[in-house]
């Protein structure tokens, strides 16, 4: 079965502080992608960062990077640096490709809390 | 600008009332998506549909319907066998690519009260 885990459920940090967002996932498959999505206080999942299992390159986009390891299988998510504005709930996804439906499973998700 | 619309924003409903909640898209996406979201849960998957005439039931389909007959239109009904439907439900999209892992698109969501 597919799941993801996000064992982490509220992160709090002060303004500047570097902090990591844990992503764990399980899948048989060889091939599949990982999402990372922002749900700040307005509801709305703003996508992140979308990754196939074949590219095991870290990614850097501003204040934020992504570590992917498919040794652990885990896809995990710092943000450098920390501002008031990063304060969400941040989820993990992964993609259901064998049902070939498009679906994304995710995680449960981390809420960050980033005080001033 | 291209989006995802849900409306309304907060919609609050008596027990035993059926309720449709809004989703368009201008996005020309094929595939589209109804999610709920319940406090310190991921989000469940209620129905979805790749093609315009066409849905299939997520992982928490009883006591919802959809129908789909346009491209852009994906309303969801929350009927009175729902028996918590109190929660937040949002709407994605998605361009599918065969073989492919695509990210979905979603909107600003609706809040559901039903006393």
């Amino acid at each position: 079965a597919q799941k993801v885990t996000q064992a982490q459920t509220e992160i709090s940090v002060v303004e500047k502080e570097d902090v990591t967002l844990d992503c764990v996932y399980e899948t048989r498959d060889t091939t599949y992608y990982l999402f990372w999505y922002k749900q700040p206080p307005s509801g709305e999942l703003v996508f992140l960062i979308r990754r196939n299992s074949f590219d095991e390159q870290n990614e850097i986009s501003g204040r934020y990077s992504w570590n992917f390891q498919k040794s652990t299988s885990s896809f995990n998510f710092t943000i450098t640096a920390s501002q008031v504005v990063d304060s969400a709930v941040y989820f993990c996804a992964l993609s259901d490709l064998p049902s070939n439906t498009g679906k994304l499973i995710f995680g449960q998700g981390t809420t960050l809390q980033v005080k001033p | 600008d291209g989006g995802i619309t849900q409306s309304p924003k907060y919609l609050f409903r008596k027990e035993g009332q059926n309720v449709t909640l809004s989703c368009e898209q201008n996005l020309n996406h094929d595939a589209m998506y109804w999610y709920r979201q319940d406090p310190g849960q991921g989000l469940r998957l209620i129905y979805y549909s790749q093609i315009v005439n066409d849905f299939q039931k997520g992982d928490i389909a009883e006591g919802y319907s959809v129908s789909r007959e346009k491209k852009e239109s994906f309303p969801l009904t929350v009927t009175s066998a729902q028996k918590n439907p109190t929660a937040f439900y949002l709407c994605a999209s998605s361009h599918p690519r065969t073989g492919e892992g695509d990210e979905q698109y979603f909107g600003p969501g609706t809040r559901l009260t039903v006393t």
